[in-house]
């Protein structure tokens, strides 16, 4: 059974980066099969695909470009876990953030959610 | 980028009827190469992720109850609850894995009448 566990700050201040990981169980972060989503949701911009990363014969990512400027998504091979890095965040980024497994090019597994909120 | 758009925003349904629920993408996700929609329906009730209901536009996930379907090709699509149980309340979401970036309609709540 998949399991994602994330875990990272709930509280950001403005201008500075939010970093959140995902561990995972039950697969390998460098399954040739599988690519490794962050997703988040606010009430205002709803549910909001950010990127991935994924693994064939080496990595490769795929941003949103409403954010493409400031995230990057890291696997940590030795860990079995991915990371999201937002830069330069602003109250715009107060959202519950979801990290996600895609398989077959279904996102069956998702991480437990957590709320980061974006203030001084 | 791809924009899907959900109607209506929200609906209300007596038990026992059925539901639709509506998702347009403004381009096909019919993907030459597979034939198929790459299109996916989730369920999200509070405080929990999305649940995953169906993918290629109309295959259901293991496990989901078969009054969930969905049908479409192309650009627009449909999710049906045949027969509306309690525990069928929540949003219902619409998302295309055509092409990067994977987008999401803005969602319809779906409640008892």
């Amino acid at each position: 059974q998949v399991q994602l566990q994330q875990s990272g700050p709930g509280l950001v201040k403005p201008s500075q980066t939010l970093s959140l990981t995902c561990a995972i169980s039950g697969d390998s972060v460098s399954s040739n099969v599988a690519a490794w989503h962050w997703i988040r949701q606010s009430p205002s911009r709803g549910l909001e695909w950010l990127g991935r990363t994924y693994s064939t014969s080496k990595w490769y990512n795929d941003y949103a470009v409403s954010v493409k400027s400031r995230i990057t998504i890291n696997p940590d091979t030795s860990k079995n876990q991915f990371s999201l890095h937002l830069n330069s965040v602003t109250p715009e980024d107060t959202a519950v953030y979801y990290c996600a497994r895609e398989k077959g090019q279904k996102l069956l597994y998702w991480g437990q959610g957590i709320l980061v909120t974006v203030s001084s | 980028d791809i924009v899907v758009t959900q109607s209506p925003d929200s609906l209300a349904v007596s038990l026992g009827e059925k539901a639709t629920i509506n998702c347009r993408s403004s381009q096909s996700v019919l993907h030459s190469s597979t034939s198929k929609n790459h299109l996916a329906w989730f369920q999200q009730k509070p405080g929990q992720p999305p649940k995953l209901l169906i993918y290629w536009s109309s295959t259901r996930e293991s496990g989901v109850p078969d009054r969930f379907s969905g049908s479409g090709s192309g650009t627009d699509f449909t999710l049906s609850i045949s027969s509306l149980q309690a525990e069928d309340v929540a949003v219902y979401y619409c998302q295309q894995y055509y092409s990067p970036p994977y987008s999401f309609g803005q969602g319809t709540r779906l409640e008892i009448k």
